[in-house]
């Protein structure tokens, strides 16, 4: 597509409740990023994808968190047993990959609030 | 690792006047330097980036900024500034080489333009 499509862009949960957010990238980018960006903070990198295979997981926080990007395209951030520090505006982007000076291009984000 | 200071969290400024973002940044290693702008409700749209060459970079919508090695500074100018500015913005470094998708962001500064 265009852009980097996310869903859903709100998303209200219950404390130890399963979530999902999808992120589809800008067509043709092999490189797709997922960052977390808590209230009145910057974003922060959680995770790297190079084609179907996580490059980079250094940033999630726990083994609560997992992504998954099985055919090089849409990846999906599962986040298990939510808490409520887990609320924050997670952002996926995506890069053409070249090696270089990636700039990556973000999307709206998903928020999550968790209750 | 990399870190990221934005010396003002929020900057209110006249429709037509001048408006400087100050950041400054820490790393032990050679760094790409970005600003972002996050317009309400949308994603991170790069404003400009430094990757090499003139240390004065030009971005959209009016907007400069000059990188300064020895004092670790990228400030973001634009001369003259519209309602339209009004938004979140942020200063980012990422470092040079392999892992050059791993951005590091300030806290961000808000502008609020006035009328």
């Amino acid at each position: 597509g265009a852009g980097v499509s996310q869903t859903p862009s709100n998303k209200v949960t219950e404390k130890g409740k399963y979530v999902e957010l999808r992120c589809d990238p800008i067509s043709g980018h092999t490189a797709l990023y997922w960052y977390r960006q808590s209230l009145g903070q910057g974003p922060e990198f959680l995770i790297y994808f190079q084609g179907t295979g996580a490059a980079d997981d250094s940033g999630l926080p726990n083994d609560r968190f997992f992504a998954v990007r099985p055919e090089g395209s849409v990846s999906t951030l599962k986040i298990q047993r939510t808490e409520r520090g887990d609320s924050a505006v997670y952002l996926c982007a995506s890069s053409d990959g070249r090696s270089g000076a990636n700039v990556l291009t973000f999307g709206a984000g998903s928020r999550l609030t968790v209750l | 690792a990399q870190s990221v200071t934005q010396l003002d969290s929020q900057v209110p400024v006249f429709e037509e006047a001048p408006v400087e973002l100050r950041c400054n940044y820490s790393s032990s290693v050679s760094v790409y330097l970005f600003w972002y702008v996050q317009y309400p409700n949308q994603g991170l749209q790069l404003l400009l980036k430094y990757l090499s060459g003139s240390t004065l970079v030009k971005g959209i919508n009016g907007f400069e900024a000059e990188f300064n090695k020895s004092q670790t500074s990228f400030h973001l100018r634009k001369p003259s500034v519209h309602i339209s500015d009004t938004a979140e913005y942020f200063c980012a470094v990422s470092p040079i080489g392999a892992n050059d998708y791993k951005l590091s962001f300030g806290a961000g500064t808000t502008v609020t333009v006035r009328a």
